[in-house]
């Protein structure tokens, strides 16, 4: 069964701070992994989405990265503002039957102080 | 372009009583999944519908159902809800392998 682990569990920092958020998965046979932003209260937004095939992939102040092989995606967000404060999450595909079977990490909470 | 809607935003139950969780989405996506967010367990996903027509189970589907009702709307139904079933519920679609899109979620209590 595929776990996802997201490190740190939650993160506070001052603004201006570049920051790394970890993803790790323990089955590398995946199809993509995405990357998403929650708001309180909230639905998801997603922010970058990797295909396996891809090392990786940029939005603006973001650069998400993933090694297919150690299981390992990162989340690097540069030059941080407190409007990045919201929690993290990112998900893994396999294909199963035709479908994309999605499997969360439980999520890395950021802070960021003025 | 309303992307992934849900209804109703809020619910609250008493333990025993039915209702269905609406969604649809007008991206024309083929995939469309229901997942269940509670504090400490991250999401976890209930259903989910490949296309339309086809459904199968996810990681938590006991004391759930759903229809893909057609392409657009992908729907679950609670018979008899319970308070372990207190929960934010979300709906997502999805093209092929292409970005997976969320609705704003309905968050239910079960008393």
């Amino acid at each position: 069964k595929q776990e996802v682990t997201q490190i740190p569990a939650a993160l506070s920092v001052p603004e201006g701070e570049n920051l790394v958020l970890n993803c790790s998965f323990t089955d590398s046979a995946i199809y993509n992994l995405q990357w998403f932003r929650q708001d309180p209260g909230k639905g998801l937004t997603s922010l970058l989405l990797i295909q396996s095939s891809q090392r990786e992939q940029t939005s603006g102040r973001l650069n998400a990265s993933l090694d297919k092989s150690s299981g390992r995606s990162t989340l690097y967000i540069a030059a941080s503002q407190p409007g990045d404060s919201a929690t993290y999450l990112c998900a893994v595909f396999h294909a199963s039957g035709g479908s994309y079977i999605p499997t969360f990490g439980r999520g890395t909470s950021l802070i960021v102080h003025p | 372009n309303a992307g992934v809607t849900q209804t109703p935003k809020f619910q609250v139950l008493k333990t025993g009583q039915s209702m269905t969780l609406q969604c649809a989405q007008d991206m024309n996506h083929n995939s469309m999944y229901w997942y269940r967010q509670d504090p400490g367990m991250g999401l976890r996903l209930i259903y989910y519908s490949a296309s339309e027509g086809t459904t199968d189970k996810g990681e938590v589907p006991n004391g759930y159902n759903v229809s893909r009702l057609n392409k657009r709307e992908f729907s679950l139904r609670l018979e008899s809800a319970a308070p372990s079933q207190t929960s934010v519920y979300f709906c997502a679609s999805r093209w092929g392998v292409d970005t997976q899109y969320f609705g704003p979620g309905t968050r239910l209590t079960v008393l």
